[in-house]
């Protein structure tokens, strides 16, 4: 258990909703970033929270959007889905805003869009 | 920005055998290089990094390399085993405030028995 909580682990939806992937970070941790992993690539970052604030913006569609809640949980919300959209989605915390403290990933939310 | 490239994307050993995942990083101020094993159905997990002051920085049976010149880090396993099997990334970040990990496409390394 690495620490970082993401819920639900799966999530199977149809063309055209809208879902909410929640994160819960690390005890202690203030930053959490969002990625994308679709099949057989790479980690594509989306963006990235630090105590409650916006503070960096990836290759992240504008029917996506994210939030960090006071307690520091965070939310990645999908909307108007397209099969292209199925993919891994991974949340990652650190103690501090910059990358180079170490990320501590949680174990992804796998959406199917169907 | 940043764009880090990884070689080979697969990578097939012999239990015993040393692997080696390449990886070339574009933005010269980048000063830390992790690196990444995602085990089937897991998330990313930190195995070992390295901070721009240092050439080389070793764990056991894991090792990085950095050549800040080239701008080019390596990953280093000796003496594999099966569990080392999994997909390994490579990632590079500068120290600014907001800045996120660029990781490299992966390399799905697996050992053989």
């Amino acid at each position: 258990d690495s620490g970082v909580t993401q819920t639900p682990k799966h999530l199977i939806t149809a063309t055209g909703q809208r879902v909410t992937l929640r994160c819960s970070p690390r005890s202690g941790d203030l930053s959490v970033y969002w990625y994308q992993q679709s099949l057989d690539q790479g980690l594509q970052f989306l963006i990235q929270y630090y105590n409650g604030e916006e503070r960096a913006k990836g290759n992240i569609l504008e029917r996506f959007s994210a939030q960090q809640f006071p307690d520091l949980h965070s939310e990645l919300n999908l909307s108007s889905l397209e099969l292209g959209d199925s993919a891994l989605y991974f949340c990652a915390s650190s103690p501090r805003q910059g990358a180079n403290y170490g990320y501590t990933f949680g174990s992804g939310t796998r959406l199917t869009v169907v | 920005g940043e764009n880090v490239e990884q070689h080979p994307s697969t990578l097939s050993v012999q239990e015993g055998d040393s692997a080696v995942i390449k990886c070339t990083y574009s933005d010269s101020a980048s000063n830390y290089f992790p690196w990444y094993k995602q085990e089937l159905g897991k998330g990313p997990q930190l195995i070992i990094d390295i901070r721009s002051n240092v050439g080389e920085k070793k764990d056991q049976r894991i090792a990085v390399t950095l050549n800040k010149t080239a701008k080019h880090f390596s990953l280093h396993i000796t003496e594999t085993q099966p569990e080392d099997s999994a997909v390994y990334f490579c990632a590079a970040a500068t120290n600014n405030a907001g800045n996120m990990l660029t990781f490299g496409g992966g390399t799905r390394l697996m050992v053989k028995p």
